[in-house]
């Protein structure tokens, strides 16, 4: 069964330091997601893709904030200098096209990014 | 998108069914409903939408009365591994993309 695979698993980073989370979509799928999770609380949008751009974005992904496609296959997110309060699970998910249909979303792994 | 409320834990045993209702007065025409199943520190995994009447898939069943305005979710024979936080969302047909809009979802606890 094809996946949204994300790497890494676990990522340690200084304050302030840039990190580049990645993400390998499903790979007939044309929606990209991010979505972050802190310890204990819900999941939560940070930024959809489409066609090279940003559809939407929350008010949580600020200019610190980045995603990009630098290939066919890998989305990246990447927080330019992290705080102490980045630090959570963050979900990439794509979908397909929905066309007349609702568009299910599959999520990756997470990655789960500490911030010390 | 329409806010939904479902039960914030639920307990059972073993071998039994489970029914989680979720509320969603202010369903739009075009929203579909759609529920998904958390593990602690992995992503959601879907598990079932529909739009009216009953779908069932090889996890779950999933019953809409015609008014829309609830929805619940059925998993039979629950087993120690279907302890998770499970989401009730709904979600507008946009012919685009569309964020996911997560609430605080319903705890299971199955006990042997």
């Amino acid at each position: 069964e094809p996946e949204v695979t994300q790497t890494p698993s676990h990522q340690v980073t200084q304050m302030g330091q840039e990190v580049i989370l990645r993400c390998v979509p499903i790979s007939n799928h044309l929606y990209f997601y991010w979505y972050r999770q802190i310890l204990g609380q819900k999941v939560e949008f940070l930024v959809s893709f489409y066609n090279n751009e940003i559809s939407e974005k929350s008010e949580i992904f600020d200019d610190q904030f980045s995603v990009e496609r630098p290939d066919g296959s890998n989305f990246t997110l990447k927080i330019r200098s992290t705080k102490l309060e980045d630090s959570a699970m963050y979900f990439c998910a794509s979908s397909e096209a929905p066309g007349l249909v609702s568009n299910i979303q599959y999520f990756g792994a997470g990655t789960r990014l500490s911030v010390l | 998108l329409a806010k939904t409320t479902q039960p914030i834990s639920m307990d059972s045993y073993e071998g039994q069914e489970v029914n989680i209702t979720c509320s969603h007065n202010n369903i739009a025409t075009n929203d579909y409903i759609t529920w998904y199943q958390q593990f602690p520190s992995q992503g959601p995994r879907f598990i079932i939408q529909g739009y009216k009447t009953k779908v069932t898939n090889e996890v779950a069943s999933l019953f809409i009365p015609a008014d829309r305005k609830s929805s619940t979710l059925s998993l039979p024979r629950v087993s120690l591994s279907d302890t998770a936080v499970y989401y009730c969302l709904v979600d507008l047909v946009s012919g685009g993309y569309n964020k996911l809009i997560f609430g605080a979802g319903t705890r299971l606890a199955v006990h042997p």
